[in-house]
This record gives C-alpha cells, sequence and structure tokens, in this order.
C-alpha cells in the first residue's frame, strides 16, 4: 500500500529536549515536504526537499532542520523546542515526474507535537 | 498574511442544503488543487484544475477554475453528513504549492 509514514503520532516534551520526527514514504517520490497545522493558518511549509541531498527552506523553517539523505526519509529535527511549536505537524510527498504538481501530494497521518 | 484566502472560515448547514466555499488570491497559479481533510488524518486530494475556466465534477462536488487562474469555488449540491470536514486549496508555484487556512463544514443531519 502506497503511503508516508510519520513517527510518533503524538509527543508531549519540554523545552529544549532535542527530538527527531521521522518521515518515511515507499512510492519512490522524489519530492518531499513538512508542514505544520495552525488554526486558522491552515498548512504552513517549514522545508521541503526537491531529491536526495537537496533541501529548502519553506515559508516557517525557524527552529526547524531536515536532512534527505535517502530518496524515501525526511526526519524533521527541533534541536531545541521551544512552546510556539507546539503544532500538528504533517510529512507530504509528490512525484515530480509526469504531471509534475498536478499530481497529488501524498500526506501522512499527522504528528501532535506538545512542547511544555 | 495568507497567500490564498478562502472563504467562508466556518459553515454549519443542514443536510440536503447547497454550498459554495471560496478560495481567492492575487497570484496566479499554474494548477489548483482541493483537499478534504478529516480528524486525525492528513489530506487527500480531490480534485485538480489546471485550465483558465475549467469546471470538474465529482459526483455532488462541482469545481471551477477562475478564468484568470487567480480563484477557484467548490460548490456541494444537497450535502450530506459526510461530506463534514476540512477543505483546503492549494495553488501550485514553481517549486512549491501553498494552501489557503480552509473551510472548516459540518452538515448536520
Amino acid at each position: 500500500e502506497a503511503q508516508v509514514t510519520q513517527n510518533p503520532r503524538y509527543l508531549i516534551t519540554v523545552t529544549g529536549k532535542k527530538l527527531t520526527v521521522t518521515c518515511s514514504q515507499n512510492m519512490n517520490h522524489e519530492y518531499m515536504s513538512w508542514y505544520r497545522q495552525d488554526p486558522g493558518l491552515g498548512l504552513r511549509q517549514i522545508y521541503y526537499s526537491m531529491n536526495v541531498e537537496v533541501t529548502d527552506k519553506g515559508d516557517v523553517p525557524e527552529g526547524y532542520k531536515v536532512s534527505r539523505k535517502e530518496k524515501r526519509n525526511f526526519p524533521l529535527i527541533l534541536e531545541s523546542p521551544s512552546p510556539n511549536q507546539t503544532s500538528l505537524y504533517f510529512c507530504a510527498s509528490l512525484s515530480t515526474g509526469t504531471g509534475g504538481w498536478n499530481q497529488p501530494q501524498h500526506f501522512g497521518d499527522g504528528t501532535r507535537l506538545s512542547i511544555l | 498574511t495568507q497567500l490564498l484566502e478562502q472563504s467562508p472560515q466556518f459553515l454549519s448547514i443542514q443536510e440536503g442544503e447547497n454550498l459554495t466555499v471560496y478560495c481567492n488570491s492575487s497570484s496566479v497559479f499554474s494548477s489548483l488543487q482541493w483537499y478534504r481533510q478529516e480528524p486525525g488524518e492528513g489530506p487527500v486530494l480531490l480534485v485538480t484544475v489546471v485550465t483558465g475556466g475549467e469546471v470538474k465534477k465529482l459526483k455532488r462536488l462541482t469545481f471551477q477554475f477562475g478564468d484568470a487562474r487567480k480563484d477557484s469555488s467548490l460548490h456541494i449540491t444537497a450535502a450530506q453528513p459526510g461530506d463534514t470536514g476540512l477543505y483546503l486549496c492549494a495553488g501550485a508555484g514553481n517549486n512549491d504549492m501553498r494552501f489557503g487556512a480552509g473551510t472548516r463544514l459540518t452538515v448536520k443531519p
């Protein structure tokens, strides 16, 4: 089954304690992206990756890091989490081949982070 | 400031009613997508519109892309409780896709 898998689904942690949210896709998609979703603000892009070893900042990259060492994985790293990073996070992937941006982004089921 | 403005933000209607939600921008997009998101899940694509003026139908849902490719609308005929969810529009740029804040629809039986 084609899917994007995020872990963990839920996490409550404290300010300053480094954490990593993993994201893996099994569709051989080139493009992967991280979003955060906050009430009234919709989905805002944090970082995206066009392919292995290629990453770029989205609209709200401050406080986050990513890496793309393998095509299937795109972890999101919070080196020193703060309460304003409490949010619902989504990873997504997309095939940039035929059809490009007309293809659907496939989303994971989300990770709800609470930073105390 | 949202690149894509969706309206209304919230909509609560009775089963059987019709409704239209809007997605507006000052930017031109190469394509525009509509997604639906249910609680505890990620967004799922409903439709992609590419050509200015394009109309696509998906059962009781009708999607239209504005002539100038800056805006779109989603019309639902005879809404059902199963249509309840968050409807998001997303516009494709050069290397990214920007999302609106969404319209949260509740259809009461």
